[in-house]
């Protein structure tokens, strides 16, 4: 128990639709970061947010985006969904001080399939 | 960027066996941690270690900072050990954000 919650946990959205994920961060924590996992695959870095704005993103197109609000919950949304967007998408809570992001502690994940 | 080399890929135990799994990186980290995925997707923490070693029951991590490895040992192996272990690393600060970077993961299967 992380005390990192997810929301939902599976869906299935057709090819061209949005989602939007949902995150609860562990209390005490003020960084949220979200990976994307394919299957097989270990998990990718999509982007942070620290203080309510975006500190950093990988390599994911602008479709993807987030929202960190002053309790520290946070939100995924992808828009103009694709196939390969189907995967395990993880959302990590942890507590930064300065230049450290700390220990990372994950949620469940939301499993998305794009059909 | 920060590469990271997990091995072996897959691993095959009998229940009760041993093994050591392994995590090399190719920069200096200012975070190491040692995961455990089980089968419904979850990333259970085991370890957050930078440097040193950590034991924790029949689990125990060594980070060799100095020579860019860390190793994962599983002493007793029992069925609920199954799955994919991962390593994963903070590059040191940039002057930008930090981000883990996963290895590929280690599959383990315990045989009764």
């Amino acid at each position: 128990e992380t005390g990192v919650t997810q929301s939902p946990t599976h869906l299935i959205k057709t090819r061209g639709q949005q989602v939007t994920l949902r995150c609860s961060s562990q209390s005490g924590h003020n960084t949220v970061s979200w990976y994307q996992q394919a299957l097989g695959q270990g998990p990718q870095f999509i982007f942070q947010y620290y203080r309510e704005e975006e500190n950093g993103r990988g390599n994911f197109p602008p479709r993807f985006s987030g929202l960190q609000f002053p309790n520290y919950s946070s939100e995924l949304n992808v828009n103009a969904l694709e196939l390969d967007d189907s995967a395990l998408y993880l959302c990590a809570s942890s507590f930064r001080s300065g230049s450290r992001t700390g220990e990372l502690f994950f949620g469940e994940g939301s499993r998305l399939t794009v059909l | 960027g920060i590469q990271v080399e997990q091995s072996p890929p897959d691993l095959i135990l009998q229940e009760g066996a041993n093994s050591t799994l392994r995590c090399n990186f190719s920069d200096s980290v200012n975070n190491l941690q040692w995961f455990h995925q089980n089968p419904w997707g979850q990333l259970i923490n085991l370890f957050y270690i930078p440097s040193g070693t950590k034991q924790n029951g029949r689990l125990s991590a060594t980070t060799v900072a100095t020579e860019r490895y860390s190793l994962l040992y599983i002493s007793s192996s029992q069925t609920t050990d199954s799955g994919v272990y991962f390593c994963a690393v903070e590059a040191r600060w940039d002057g930008g954000y930090n981000k883990l970077i996963f290895g590929a993961g280690t599959r383990l299967a315990v045989h009764p």
